[in-house]
């Protein structure tokens, strides 16, 4: 089975753009999450949704925002770039919203690195 | 004072040595703990998965949650220069604002010297 997939791998932009990132979770898996991991940090939580309804989010500002399809993918939108945005974004897809039993792990996709310049 | 703290490193050892890594936490609804491993520029990949206080091991690997002390350690038998990467703590709660994301150490950064 695949796991999580995110594209695009790697992504340079310049102040000021708007950035779009994909995430498809792992097969049967209904909750996607977003996290952004800036170099030398652990990973730090931006947004949950489950059955395409956000669930949950982080302490970000507003510029950032995702959504989730029916088939559970998910996009991660970021507007107006700053120099501090630059990071690992990383999505994280499990089978339901909370932890309820240990079937309820968390994989991670391999991220998408994004420069922004 | 963070949720988690994790010392960063860099750890360096022999490799056949045994390794332990430590992360304390102060947020006494977390329930499950987690190790991630994290290859440089890749996604972390979960090691190992614990619910609240006690062992668990998985063949070089064992984790250890003590909840009286919010303490939690991986130890590393027989390390190789493989398992060279950044290992991550990572905790989650299970009720109410803290079911559904974890909360990650800094990460600290091992190197196993051949």
């Amino acid at each position: 089975d695949a796991g999580v997939t995110q594209s695009p791998t790697h992504l340079i932009k310049t102040r000021g753009q708007h950035v779009t990132l994909r995430c498809s979770p792992i097969s049967g898996h209904k909750s996607v999450s977003w996290y952004q991991q800036v170099l030398g940090q652990g990973p730090q939580f931006i947004f949950q949704y489950y059955e395409k309804e956000e669930r949950g989010r982080g302490n970000f500002p507003d510029r950032f925002s995702a959504r989730q399809f029916p088939n559970y993918s998910s996009e991660l939108n970021v507007n107006a770039l700053l120099l501090g945005d630059s990071a690992l974004y990383l999505c994280a897809s499990s089978l339901s919203r909370g932890t309820g039993n240990s079937g309820n792990t968390i994989y991670f996709g391999e991220g998408s690195w994004l420069t922004v310049v | 004072q963070k949720e988690v703290e994790q010392d960063p490193g860099p750890l360096s050892v022999p490799e056949g040595a045994i390794v332990s890594l430590n992360c304390t936490y102060s947020n006494s609804a977390f329930q499950y703990f987690m190790w991630y491993r994290q290859y440089s520029r890749k996604g972390p990949e979960l090691l190992m998965y614990t619910y609240s206080s006690g062992n668990k091991e998985d063949g070089r690997f064992t984790a250890q949650v003590d909840k009286s002390s919010k303490y939690i350690s991986l130890f590393i038998r027989d390390s190789q220069p493989s398992d060279s990467a950044t290992y991550l703590c990572a905790m989650i709660g299970n009720s109410g604002g803290s079911n559904y994301k974890l909360t990650f150490g800094k990460g600290t950064l091992l190197t196993v010297n051949p």
